[in-house]
């Protein structure tokens, strides 16, 4: 199984943006809009920030977007917070119809 | 829709492990085309792998590098979703979660608490 690549972390201050990009292939995040980012924090179920690539469920703040260029996508968080702190996921649909993520970033919010 | 996992949390080499998924409040057969019911597992220190899931007509699909160790079965009656994998070795170690999945779209919106599995080599 090949993991999409994300940086392992990042780290940013309160009110700052950061971003996270996942690399994969043609066969994954680069031939289908079918990105999704997960967030993981300690004690929380797994939330869905985005889906699509860009779009957001409705319960997600407008801080969180995401984006695609090429093989790979990212997830932009804007205005920082210390809630924002976990580990982050992406996950592409991948051809033969199977789902692939990505190894995690882990945000640290300073 | 909340899913409620359970199963053995410690294994031998060679065994097989086995988790069952009870969906509660709906969604399983209604809506019957919306979704799919999928496990992933993370291992301790690494990132989350998709294993496989299961739409309501029984339709499958397996991660290629789990395939002739997996199944994913479902009981309509009792609205569970199964996983089996074996002969497990001490790499099968790790948090497996149960989750729902939005047919269209591909994102997994509703997960289980997850189940964490120890195999002792």
């Amino acid at each position: 199984q090949s993991a999409l690549t994300q940086s392992a972390a990042v780290s940013g201050s309160p009110g700052q943006s950061i971003t996270i990009s996942c690399t994969g292939t043609t066969n994954d995040v680069g031939g289908h809009d079918l990105v999704t980012w997960y967030q993981f924090r300690p004690g929380k179920d797994p939330r869905v920030l985005i889906y699509e690539v860009n779009k957001r469920p409705s319960p997600v703040y407008g801080r969180f977007s995401g984006s695609k260029s090429g093989n790979t996508a990212s997830l932009t968080i804007s205005g920082l917070q210390a809630e924002d702190e976990g580990d982050y996921y992406c996950c592409s649909y991948s051809s033969g119809a199977i789902l692939v993520f990505g190894g995690g970033t882990k945000l640290t919010v300073l | 829709v909340q899913l409620e996992q359970w199963g053995a949390g410690l294994l031998n080499a060679s065994e097989t492990l086995s988790l069952t998924c009870a969906v509660y409040g709906g969604g399983f057969g209604g809506s019957l085309s919306g979704f799919w019911w999928s496990w992933v597992r993370q291992p301790p220190g690494k990132g989350l792998e998709w294993i496989g899931e299961i739409n309501y007509r029984g339709v499958t699909n397996y991660e290629p590098s789990f395939k002739g160790r997996v199944t994913i079965s479902l009981d309509m009656s009792r609205t569970q979703v199964s996983l089996s994998l074996g002969p497990v070795t001490a790499a099968d170690t790790a948090v497996y979660y149960c989750t729902k999945r939005v047919s269209i779209s591909y994102y997994m919106d509703v997960w289980g608490r997850g189940t964490t599995v120890t195999v002792a080599s």
